[in-house]
Parts: structure tokens; C-alpha cells; sequence
């Protein structure tokens, strides 16, 4: 499986203000995504980044609140825009693809953001 | 109808037993299905892939399908403390001309010494 690292693994923010959550692999991979884990529940898919492209969105999430890069098969970002409380949360990227293990997703070790 | 269910638990069982958790979902054309284990405060770590009907067996672990019941599984043998941990059940299936991952809510398993 691949080396994902996340920067910051952690921050506290003041509600109205942008965070943004950068994702790296240690080998090129397929598919890049995000995810949202709140306290208690399961992980909800924000969208997919796309290299070269724009993100592919899932119901209830925009572009204009979660901005996503993806400038090449190694990076990506995620800001979270305008924060409010209601944004505190784990956000995690997962990568698809990575060692020719098609299919299988892989987390990176996440960032926990509270907002105040 | 959530599209993955699991018994939230806790799903408790003495050290040495096995563990049996379950997981049914509602996407009939789910072709690959994961289990990731969750320890507390940490992000999920794929333990299991399974993409045909039937069992696959993996160490202490095993991974049952059933596509025509739309039924999961995933048997731990001689459970450990170090077990203890929510276990998310993900099938995949194609959406939108992509394959999309959906997560159940998990199941929260203790291994009592």
C-alpha cells in the first residue's frame, strides 16, 4: 500500500475563515478522494479529485464551500471555505490504485478540524 | 433504507472466541466489497477484499459474500484484545460512470480478556 501523509493533522479555526488540507502519496495513483468522518459516524464522500480536472462532487457538497486541486497523480487539496462550527471534523483523503491494487482505497491518517 | 446497514453494537465477545459481524446492503449491482477496521481516533485500514461469492480467508480473518442476499460478512477467529476496534463494511459499485465506495456506520467490537 502506499505512504499517505496529510498536512495539518490537526487545527482549530475561527468560524468564517479557510482551511486548506493537503494530501500526499508517496507513488503516483489512479483516483484521489475526500472524506468527511463526524464524531460518531461513518465517513461521507465529499467528492472525487480529478487530475487535471474539476472535482466530481457528491450530493450536498459544492465546489464554492470545498475547493478541491489535484495538479498531478500525487497531490491534492481540500479548503474548506467559510467555516462554521458545523464543519468540525475529520476530513480524510484516500487514494485508489496505488501498487496496482486496483480497487482498493487507501486512508491517509486524516485531519481533525474544529471550528470555534 | 440505508444503503449499508451494520449492527451499530457493541458486539462483545471473550478473548479466544469468534467474532462475527454482518453487513447487508441494498445496491444490487455492488461488484467489490471492502472491510476496514478503525481503531479510535485513527483512519480506517483496509483488512479485507472480497469480489466473488463464497468465502476468502485471510489469517485469522474471513470474508463471506453472498450477492444474491446482498449479505456480507466478516468472521474474526481466536479474537484478541488488539481486535477491539469498529469495523466498517464498504461494497463499490459503478455511479455516475465511476466506481463510488459507500460505508456502512460500522460495527463496534470488544474482546473482553
Amino acid at each position: 500500500s502506499a505512504v499517505i501523509s496529510q498536512k495539518p493533522s490537526r487545527d482549530i479555526c475561527q468560524r468564517g475563515t479557510s482551511l486548506t488540507i493537503q494530501c500526499q502519496v508517496d507513488s503516483q495513483v489512479t483516483m484521489m478522494f475526500w472524506y468527511r468522518q463526524q464524531p460518531g459516524q461513518s465517513l461521507t464522500l465529499i467528492a472525487t479529485a480529478n487530475q487535471g480536472s474539476e472535482a466530481t462532487y457528491e450530493s450536498g457538497f459544492v465546489i464554492d464551500k470545498f475547493p478541491i486541486s489535484r495538479p498531478n497523480l500525487t497531490f491534492s487539496t481540500l479548503t474548506v471555505s467559510n467555516m462554521s462550527p458545523e464543519d468540525s471534523s475529520i476530513y480524510l483523503c484516500s487514494v485508489e490504485g496505488a501498487g496496482g491494487r486496483h480497487n482498493e482505497q487507501f486512508f491517509g491518517p486524516g485531519t481533525r478540524l474544529t471550528v470555534l | 433504507q440505508k444503503e449499508v446497514e451494520q449492527n451499530s453494537g457493541p458486539l462483545s465477545v471473550p478473548e479466544g472466541a469468534i467474532a462475527s459481524l454482518n453487513c447487508t446492503y441494498s445496491d444490487r449491482v455492488s461488484q467489490s466489497f471492502f472491510w476496514y477496521r478503525q481503531y479510535s481516533g485513527k483512519s480506517p485500514e483496509l483488512i479485507m477484499s472480497i469480489y466473488s461469492n463464497g468465502d476468502k480467508e485471510d489469517g485469522r480473518f474471513t470474508a463471506q459474500l453472498n450477492k444474491a442476499s446482498q449479505y456480507v460478512s466478516l468472521l474474526i477467529r481466536d479474537s484478541q484484545p488488539s481486535d477491539s476496534a469498529t469495523y466498517l463494511c464498504a461494497p463499490e459499485a459503478y455511479s455516475g460512470g465511476y466506481q463510488k465506495v459507500t460505508f456502512g456506520t460500522g460495527t463496534k467490537l470488544q474482546v473482553i480478556p
